[in-house]
């Protein structure tokens, strides 16, 4: 069964610091993973996308890295700010239309 | 990114009645349309994947007569919670798959939060 997981559930960190989310899976045959943002109330909002051929994606103050073999992807925030606080989603697909998505991570900036 | 639009994003109704989500992709066209459920502080639960001018496929747990999901073109997509109860209240999101667009990156609604009086 493919299933996703994120650690942890939720992090509060001081406004400044340098941060890691992380997201295991169960299946290395995956296509793809993606980091989405979700606000409190909202829809999700996609941050990064890796596909199965690439090691890692940056955007910003943002890079994530994927590793196949060991099943694990990360999420890397630098210079956290306040308002980077949200949850954090990733989710792999594993089939043309199977997408399986992580319970995701609550993140608090304290400024 | 593309823009995916949902509507409306709240909506209350009274136990018993039918309320239609609509889900349209703004700037570019959806082969593939998926439907999910939030509940509160939890993961997105796919219920149904749509694909243009055929029936949408649920899954398992989900039932097709109370979602209804139709996908008539390729820029629209509809969820119709039929007879809701205050068990369907809940948060609908839809995604979309870009046509021809070979990543699979999936572009997602705002939401749309549902209360059953």
């Amino acid at each position: 069964k493919q299933e996703v997981t994120q650690i942890p559930a939720a992090l509060s960190v001081p406004e400044g610091e340098n941060l890691v989310l992380n997201c295991s899976f169960t299946d290395s045959a995956i296509y793809n993973l993606q980091w989405f943002r979700q606000d409190p109330g909202k829809g999700l909002t996609s941050l990064l996308l890796i596909q199965s051929s690439q090691r890692e994606q940056t955007s910003g103050r943002l890079n994530a890295s994927l590793d196949k073999s060991s099943g694990r992807s990360t999420l890397y925030i630098a210079a956290s700010q306040p308002g980077d606080s949200a949850t954090y989603l990733c989710a792999g697909r594993f089939g043309a239309y199977k997408y399986i998505f992580g319970t995701g991570t609550r993140l608090k900036v304290l400024a | 990114g593309a823009v995916v639009s949902q509507h409306p994003s709240r909506v209350i109704c009274k136990s018993g009645t039918s309320v239609k989500i609509e889900c349209r992709s703004l700037d570019f066209q959806a082969t593939t349309m998926f439907w999910y459920r939030q509940f509160p502080k939890k993961s997105l639960m796919l219920m149904a994947t749509s694909n243009e001018g055929s029936k949408a496929t649920y899954e398992q747990g989900v039932e097709k007569d109370k979602f209804l999901i139709n996908h008539a073109s390729l820029t629209l997509s509809t969820l119709t919670v039929t007879s809701a109860h205050p068990e369907d209240s809940s948060f609908y999101i839809c995604s979309a798959r870009q046509l021809g667009e070979g990543t699979g990156e999936l572009f997602f609604g705002e939401g749309s939060r549902l209360t059953v009086l």
